[in-house]
């Protein structure tokens, strides 16, 4: 079974601070997905990275692949109360007859006071 | 289109009952997914299917049961509840199990076994 170490588990912090949010795994995935989930809502996809070494932006978010394709980063510049979450990273197995299954991180949850 | 829909949103069990979680797509999807989500524990496989009428276990499948009928449908089936089995659980979806295919989730259905 593949495993997704995500930390931290909590971040709190004040408006216009940045953050850092790691994924990390001994396993090596076919792509990695960054999730951001709301109090009584399913997680919603926020980015899919492919390609080791390979950077995505999405306005204020960072989010990048490690070289070995093994863990990934979620950066947030100037964070903002609206970026409240529970952010989760997933990966999907790197081949087999798997299908392509995600697994997930624990979750951070963020937030962000005025 | 609705997306991804979850009925009921809460319920209530005893231990031993039984009951079924829907889940319905209306994009079309071939593949689907059922997770479950506990505290510091992410979201956690429990069956998965690949198209209709086609579906295997995923990390935690043990207490519960799938089928699927349709392309549109995929229902999980809690055969005795059990107090282990008090949860949030999300259906997914996704167009295939290609690796850089988003997953569109449900709003999920807050499960409490007494």
């Amino acid at each position: 079974t593949q495993l997704l170490e995500q930390s931290p588990q909590f971040l709190s912090i004040q408006e216009g601070e940045n953050l850092t949010v790691y994924c990390n795994s001994s396993s090596v995935f076919s792509s990695l997905q960054w999730y951001r989930q709301e109090p009584g809502e399913g997680p919603v996809l926020l980015v899919t990275v492919v390609t080791g070494g390979e950077v995505k932006k999405l306005k204020r978010l960072t989010f990048q692949f490690g070289d070995a394709r093994k863990d990934s980063s979620l950066h947030i510049t100037a964070a903002q109360p609206g970026d409240t979450g529970l952010y989760l990273c997933a990966g999907r197995d790197a081949g087999g007859t798997s299908y392509g299954k995600l697994t997930f991180g624990q979750g951070t949850i963020l937030t962000v006071h005025p | 289109n609705a997306g991804v829909t979850q009925t009921p949103k809460f319920q209530v069990l005893k231990t031993g009952q039984s009951m079924t979680l829907q889940c319905a797509q209306d994009m079309n999807h071939e593949y689907m997914s059922w997770y479950r989500q506990d505290p510091g524990m992410g979201l956690r496989l429990i069956h998965y299917s690949v198209g209709a009428g086609i579906t295997d276990q995923g990390e935690v499948p043990n207490g519960y049961n799938v089928s699927r009928s349709t392309t549109e449908d995929f229902p999980l089936r809690l055969l005795s509840a059990a107090p282990s089995q008090t949860s949030v659980y999300f259906c997914a979806s996704s167009y295939s199990p290609v690796y850089t295919d988003t997953q569109y989730f449900g709003p999920g259905t807050r499960l409490t076994v007494l």
